[in-house]
This record gives structure tokens, C-alpha cells and sequence, in this order.
């Protein structure tokens, strides 16, 4: 049973293309995110998402957007994709935004986007 | 401004202890986790403290100083499989993880 899955596992696309990278949940969790880790292995937050409340990280470009059609899934449509996009893409969730004691976050196996 | 730090990378050997050092800055304070990353894969969480002290789980331990915002995961009886990044995160007020880039740790023979 995967507890957070993603697709795909491997994206690679030319410059100027939009593409979407899609995360599912199966833990009945209430928020969650999506994280960018570049080569030097820093994980960023992108956005965090509940059914109350979108959170973007404002460094963030805009043609990067989040989705989410239920509260199992959060999907990331990136436009007009650039070379420093290039990157490992990871959703994750955890039980709930506000409770504060013991948000652990269980992450997705990731998505490895290569824009050529 | 909010920060974390730890070292890039260390090395350690095979049946030793090794201790990893994270210290925070943030905006509030919410907790601090510990996860396991090997190359290739997603984060795995470890530990998690928010208050001064000892979290014990098994060979792997994490220690909080809320005062000195510092905290530290100690391995011992190292495997060859504890090869991998440990990354230190902070929660700040508005319950956002604020990551440091990991400490790659190298377990030798």
C-alpha cells in the first residue's frame, strides 16, 4: 500500500512545454505540499495546501501552479518550462496544518524533471 | 531571517557513533525533525522533538536545546546502510518546515 504516490517517476521535455506531475495520498491526510530539491539537495517548499488555505511560497514563479480536484490529490502544472526547472519534485502530506504536535510529513517518491 | 545549518558531509566507520549537528534560526518555533534520505529516494522521517531532551528510537537518537537552537542526531552501531543525508528541519510559527540541506554521512569498512 504506497502511502503517497506520484507520476511520473521520470519526466524529461524540451523548454517552452507545459507538463503536469500528479501525487495521491491514500493516508486520509488533511494538507498537502510541494517541495523542489535542486542539485545541491536543498528541499524548498513550493506550496502548501489544505482544504482551508493555499500557501505559496512566494519565490515561487507563477507558472507554477497547484490542483487539487479532492483532498487525496494535489497536482503541479508547471508552463512554459525553463532549464532551472530541472529538478526533483516531491509532494507530500501530513495529518493536518494547524494541530502543531507531531506533523510529520510523509513524502512521495519523487519526480525527476530534466528540461532540455 | 530564517535559517538552518549542518555540516555538508561527514564520515564515519562501520560499528562507530556518529553525531550530527543542526542549528535553527526561525520565525517561532514548532518542533524540529530529523529524516533519512538516501540518494535517489524521499526523505524518511526519524524524529521529532520540541521540547529540551532525549527521543530515543532505536540505534538512532535526537536531542533538542530550544535555548541554544541547536539539536543533534546521534547513530550508533553504525551500518553501512546509514549511508545517506540526514536532513535537520525546523517548524516555525506558521507550521512550515524550514529545511537545511542535509548531512551526507559516509560509513567506511
Amino acid at each position: 500500500d504506497t502511502a503517497v504516490s506520484q507520476t511520473p517517476k521520470y519526466l524529461v521535455t524540451q523548454m517552452g512545454n507545459d507538463k503536469s506531475i500528479k501525487c495521491e495520498q491514500n493516508l486520509g491526510h488533511d494538507t498537502m505540499y510541494w517541495y523542489k530539491q535542486d542539485s545541491k539537495k536543498f528541499l524548498k517548499i513550493m506550496f502548501s495546501y489544505n482544504n482551508k488555505e493555499l500557501i505559496i511560497n512566494e519565490t515561487v514563479p507563477n507558472r507554477f501552479s497547484p490542483k487539487s480536484p479532492d483532498k487525496a490529490h494535489l497536482n503541479l502544472h508547471i508552463n512554459s518550462l525553463e532549464l532551472g526547472d530541472s529538478a526533483v519534485y516531491f509532494c507530500a502530506s501530513s495529518q493536518d496544518l494547524e494541530r502543531g504536535i507531531q506533523e510529520t510529513q510523509y513524502f512521495g517518491p519523487g519526480t525527476r524533471l530534466l528540461v532540455l | 531571517g530564517q535559517n538552518i545549518d549542518q555540516p555538508t558531509e561527514m564520515t564515519a566507520t562501520e560499528g562507530a557513533i556518529v553525531q550530527i549537528n543542526c542549528t535553527y534560526q526561525t520565525s517561532g518555533f514548532n518542533g524540529l525533525f530529523w529524516y533519512q534520505q538516501h540518494a535517489g529516494e524521499a526523505p524518511t522521517f526519524l524524529s521529532y522533538n520540541v521540547l529540551d531532551g532525549l527521543e530515543e528510537k532505536g540505534r538512532f537518537s535526537s536531542v533538542l536545546s530550544r535555548s541554544k537552537g541547536y539539536s543533534y542526531l546521534l547513530l550508533k552501531e553504525l551500518q553501512m546502510k546509514d549511508s545517506a543525508s540526514y536532513l535537520c528541519a525546523a517548524m516555525d510559527s506558521n507550521y512550515q518546515l524550514i529545511w537545511g540541506a542535509g548531512t551526507k554521512l559516509i560509513i567506511k569498512p
